[in-house]
């Protein structure tokens, strides 16, 4: 079974202070693995889509890279706007872009 | 990015009726839509993926006559949440595939009261 975990749970920064957020998967033939920011009440909002190790991606004060067991979101110098639930979800070969998610990580960044 | 428009936004319904949720694609032709679950500190969970012009696939544990999916155009999709229960209030969200990638609509949050 396909498995997708997010750590941690919850994470508070200070304005400014960079940190990382994790996503560890267990699947068979990982297609892609997405990124997705989601505030209280919406739907996700697409940031990256990784397809194989090594490869990185880069939005403004986000970038999130892509091994074979688990991928980072790294937030650089984070502002109070960034401040959201990310999900981290993965689609896994032949499933017609089906995703299996992980239960986020709900970022608060204080001014 | 593609746009998917999801309504309504909000809905409040009395126990045993029923609740349509509508899906569009507003700027792209979605062959493939899928509806998705939440619950409160919890993952997205895919419920069904519907097709345009066929049956949809429900996943297990999901009860196909409670939840009914219509997917009649390329460009509209439709949850209906019959006979409607408290347990079931909780945030739907839909979402179809562009380009490899995954757009979703706003989500619409059903309280069963």
């Amino acid at each position: 079974e396909d498995q997708v975990t997010q750590s941690p749970e919850a994470l508070r920064l200070q304005e400014g202070e960079s940190s990382s957020l994790n996503c560890s998967y267990t699947v068979s033939g990982l297609r892609g693995l997405f990124w997705y920011r989601q505030d209280p009440g919406k739907g996700p909002e697409f940031l990256f889509t990784l397809y194989s190790a090594g490869e990185e991606k880069e939005k403004e004060r986000l970038k999130a890279t892509l091994t074979k067991k688990e991928s980072f979101l790294h937030i650089t110098a984070p502002k109070p706007e960034d401040s959201a639930t990310y999900l981290c979800a993965v689609q896994v070969g032949g499933s017609n872009y089906k995703l299996t998610f992980g239960k986020g990580t709900l970022l608060t960044v204080n001014p | 990015g593609a746009v998917v428009s999801q309504h309504p936004s909000r809905v409040i319904c009395k126990s045993g009726t029923s609740v349509k949720i509508e899906c569009r694609s507003l700027d792209f032709q979605a062959t493939t839509m899928f509806w998705y679950r939440q619950f409160p500190k919890q993952s997205l969970m895919l419920m069904a993926t519907s097709n345009e012009g066929s049956k949809a696939t429900y996943e297990q544990g999901v009860e196909k006559d409670k939840f009914l999916i219509n997917h009649a155009s390329l460009t509209l999709s439709t949850l209906t949440v019959t006979s409607a229960h408290p347990e079931d209030s909780s945030f739907y969200i839909c979402s179809a595939p562009v380009g490899g990638e995954a757009f979703f609509g706003q989500g619409t949050r059903l309280t069963v009261v």
